[in-house]
């Protein structure tokens, strides 16, 4: 079975400054994708950033990025620019191809992070 | 358009009862997903519909069950209510075939 790992429970950062989310993952699978969800306090999850195992390069949405390396099981999230909007729970998730995403997504605990302004 | 909607936002129901959750997929979304937001067990998938059909299920009891109707809307019932399943029911669309799931706001479920 698939786990996913984020071992920060919650991050503080200041205003405009960066900040990076860890997730490590655990699959047997060579082809999946990783995600990265936003949920704010209106509870829905939204998407925020999507990579296919495959793909060696780097998924970027604006100031939103990621680190994926697939030897080590790591996919971190890196947000610039940190703006107080971008305040949330954030979840690393998988999802693997077998099965055409039977087993539906596998998330992490999540990563509380609070923008100080 | 339209997101995926559900209904309701909040519930509450008694110990030993049963509740019904509803859910809207996006317009063209075939598939539907469902999945538990429980405090300190983090999400949990529940179940996949797609085209009418359950395809697959979580490791959850057979109190949680459900259906999806001919336009792609889900139900989700469940059965004698326990105080552990109070939780935030999130459904999910998605195109089948496809990676992405767009999420609705959930329904908080209230078991007292």
């Amino acid at each position: 079975a698939q786990t996913v790992t984020q071992s920060q429970p919650e991050m503080s950062v200041q205003e405009a400054e960066t900040v990076t989310l860890s997730c490590t993952y655990d699959t047997s699978e060579s082809d999946y994708y990783l995600f990265w969800y936003k949920q704010p306090p209106s509870r829905q999850m939204i998407l925020v950033i999507r990579q296919e195992a495959y793909k060696q390069q780097n998924a970027t949405e604006n100031r939103f990025s990621v680190n994926f390396q697939k030897a080590a099981k790591s996919f971190s999230l890196k947000i610039s620019d940190s703006q107080l909007g971008d305040a949330a729970m954030y979840f690393c998730a998988y999802r693997g191809k077998t099965g055409g995403g039977a087993d539906g997504l596998t998330f992490g605990k999540g990563t509380h992070l609070i923008i100080q302004p | 358009e339209a997101g995926v909607t559900q209904s309701p936002t909040h519930l509450i129901k008694t110990r030993g009862q049963q509740a019904t959750l509803r859910c809207s997929p996006i317009s063209g979304h075939t598939s539907v997903y469902w999945y538990q937001q429980a405090l300190g067990l983090g999400l949990q998938f529940l179940l996949w519909y797609d085209e009418g059909e359950e395809r697959n299920r979580g490791n959850f009891p057979p109190r949680f069950s459900g259906r999806q109707f001919p336009n792609y809307s889900s139900e989700l019932n469940v059965n004698a209510l326990e105080l552990e399943d109070s939780a935030l029911y999130l459904c999910a669309s998605s195109l089948v075939g496809r990676t992405e799931a767009f999420f609705g706001q959930g329904t908080r479920l209230t078991v007292v």
